[in-house]
């Protein structure tokens, strides 16, 4: 199983409400990771988590909150977002390497639109 | 620090023409490569990789890149051109400590 999944595909929250953004893999990968894709530019990190510790937070606002519950599974938790929040939310896996190339593995995404 | 640079933010190129997408580096390390292919609505595809092994590189669907430390260059290039790879195609650069760092893109077009 070479595929990384992302739940929901589409998902239209309003500013108040709460979500979550779910993503799985079962490549035995250690290191996952979120990006926020705007239109016609490339993916921005966000987050990224090495053996299920949080090991960069690219100064994300505290409304999107990460989490991973074990080496399969990573959730972003979304609350009190801004309508700049809407973007294409990427997540991504690789084995960690220090000093090594990582390939990543990318999911299809979850289409984000907040009103 | 290390990063990519992608010039030409769109090519147009007419089916069955060659396809050259340009990406050059900047690092002080011998650095680990990527191209990655993006479809409309959909996550990134790895495309091919270098990791110092050759300098030119073979990837999926026709595609192949050539580092060029001289130049600090690893430009894509496919022979003919495919409606199929119309896409959006990003350079990357692994920086360690599992952090990659992208290009702004590359839009392609194939004009029948």
């Amino acid at each position: 199983d070479t595929e990384v999944t992302q739940t929901p595909k589409h998902l239209v929250m309003g500013m108040t409400n709460k979500k979550s953004l779910k993503c799985e893999q079962h490549m035995g990968h250690r290191a996952m990771y979120w990006y926020k894709q705007k239109a016609k530019k490339p993916p921005e990190l966000m987050f990224v988590y090495s053996y299920e510790k949080l090991s960069i937070n690219e100064s994300v606002p505290s409304r999107f909150s990460p989490e991973c519950p074990n080496s399969s599974l990573l959730n972003l938790h979304l609350h009190a977002l801004q309508p700049e929040d809407s973007a294409l939310y990427l997540c991504a896996s690789s084995q960690p390497r220090d000093n090594l190339y990582n390939e990543q593995f990318f999911g299809p995404g979850t289409r984000l639109t907040v009103l | 620090a290390q990063s990519v640079t992608q010039l030409g933010s769109h090519v147009s190129v007419s089916e069955g023409a060659l396809v050259l997408l340009r990406c050059n580096y900047s690092s002080s390390v011998p650095p680990y490569l990527f191209w990655y292919v993006q479809y409309p609505n959909q996550g990134l595809q790895l495309l091919l990789k270098y990791t110092s092994a050759a300098t030119l590189v073979k990837g999926i669907n026709g595609f192949e890149a050539e580092f060029k430390k001289s130049e600090t260059s690893f430009h894509l290039t496919k022979p003919s051109a495919h409606m199929s790879d119309a896409a959006e195609y990003f350079c990357a650069v692994s920086v360690g400590n599992n952090d990659m760092r992208f290009g702004a893109g590359t839009r392609l077009t194939v004009k029948p």
